[in-house]
Parts: C-alpha cells; structure tokens; sequence
C-alpha cells in the first residue's frame, strides 16, 4: 500500500494568515493527489482533486501544487471557517491511503 | 442533490457483528462504486472497500478481508456494511462514499457517519 505522510500534524495561525501543509506519498503517484477538510462531527468535504483542481463550491484561497511524491496545499489568506482538519488522499491506485491529517486551529 | 443517508449509532459487544446502512438519492445508485470508510477516533481515514453496485463485485482492503461484506440493492438504492467478530479497535465511525466528478477514489459525497462503539 501506498504511505501518505502530512507535516505539519498540527498548526495555529491567525485570521489572514497564509497557511502550508505538505503531504509526501511513499511512491510516485503523479498528481493523483486529493485534499479533504473535516470539521469536528463532520464528513470530510473534497476541497481539491487531481493536485490542483477546485471542487465546485471551493474558495479560491485554496490551492494545491505538487507531483510524483511531494504535494502542497496553501491557504492564502485564512478565514475562521478554515479552522479544521485537512488530509490528503491518493487516487492513483487500490487501496486508496490518506495522510493522518493537520489540524489547523486559532493561535 | 445528492444525499447519502447512513443508519443510526450502534453499540456492540465484542465478537458481534454490525450492519450499517446507506441510502443514496440524487444521483443513478447503480451507475457507481460504492466505498465505506472508517475513522477511528483522533486518527486518520481509512478506506474498508469499495462495492460495484450494479454487480455487486467487491474489493476489499486486505486487513478487513474475511471479516466484511459489503452488499448493494438497487431497488432501493441502499448500500450495506457488515463487519463480524468485532473488537474494541473496530470503534470508528463508519461513512459511505462516492465519487461521482472525477473517479471512483475522488470521493466528492460522503454519507453523515454513522458512529459504531464496540465496548464489553
């Protein structure tokens, strides 16, 4: 199986802050990367697929880059909505793996 | 609009088993892989399976084999996942998922979770 790791696990940062998180995969797996946000009780919400698309829906502040193994998603500027816990996840083969997640909260 | 709608909370004593449901709507239920994924609590996702619901064909991850069963009916849209010989590390809650955008592993719908707490 395909390892997703994510750094950091946790951060605190202000509103308009502009927020990193990185997620590595044991293997290439080409820009089959995902990024879901989870909100406490909640279902995970697909925010970006393929990398770098946009779900329908999704705040242009967010943005994801990267390929083969190293991955990013920025926040550009952070709104207290944002506060949540984001995790990769890739697609490129079964089983599908997720990272262990990086909760974003207030400093 | 798509709705995934997924059975109540249960509880359960070790080595019992568990059924949990998912009623879909809004979308063609046999038109797409149904998968279940669990999150056990302050930990991270973690994918069960995932069955074709016109066909019923499964695939199942490897830790879960022989204990799962994943089944479909498309007469009322539902999909079902049973666990068997549960132990206090099967506490999680359980949600159905779907990717109907972009791929099969894209999950873009997801049921509410259904909260399953295996306890003596």
């Amino acid at each position: 199986d395909i390892q997703m790791t994510q750094s950091p696990s946790s951060l605190s940062a202000s509103v308009g802050d502009r927020v990193t998180i990185t997620c590595r995969a044991s293997q290439s797996i080409t820009t089959y990367l995902n990024w879901y946000q989870q909100k406490p009780g909640k279902a995970p919400k697909l925010l970006i697929y393929a990398t770098s698309s946009l779900q329908s829906g999704v705040p242009s502040r967010f943005s994801g880059s990267g390929s083969g193994t190293d991955f990013t998603l920025t926040i550009s500027s952070l709104q207290p909505e944002d506060f949540a816990t984001y995790s990769c996840q890739q697609s490129y083969t079964s089983p599908p793996t997720f990272g262990p997640g990086t909760k974003v909260d207030i400093k | 609009q798509v709705q995934l709608v997924q059975s109540g909370a249960e509880v359960k004593k070790p080595g019992a088993s568990v059924k949990v449901s998912c009623e879909a709507s809004g979308y063609t239920f046999s038109s797409y892989s149904m998968s279940w994924v669990r999150q056990a609590p302050g930990q991270g996702l973690e994918w069960m399976g995932w069955i074709t619901t016109y066909n019923g064909e499964t695939n199942y991850a490897q830790r879960l084999q022989g204990r799962v069963t994943m089944t479909a009916d498309t007469s009322t849209n539902t999909a079902y996942m049973e666990l068997r010989r549960l132990r206090s590390d099967d506490t999680a809650v359980y949600y159905c998922a779907v990717g109907l955008i972009v791929g099969a592993f894209d999950f873009d719908s997801w049921g509410q979770g259904t909260l399953v707490t295996v306890s003596s």
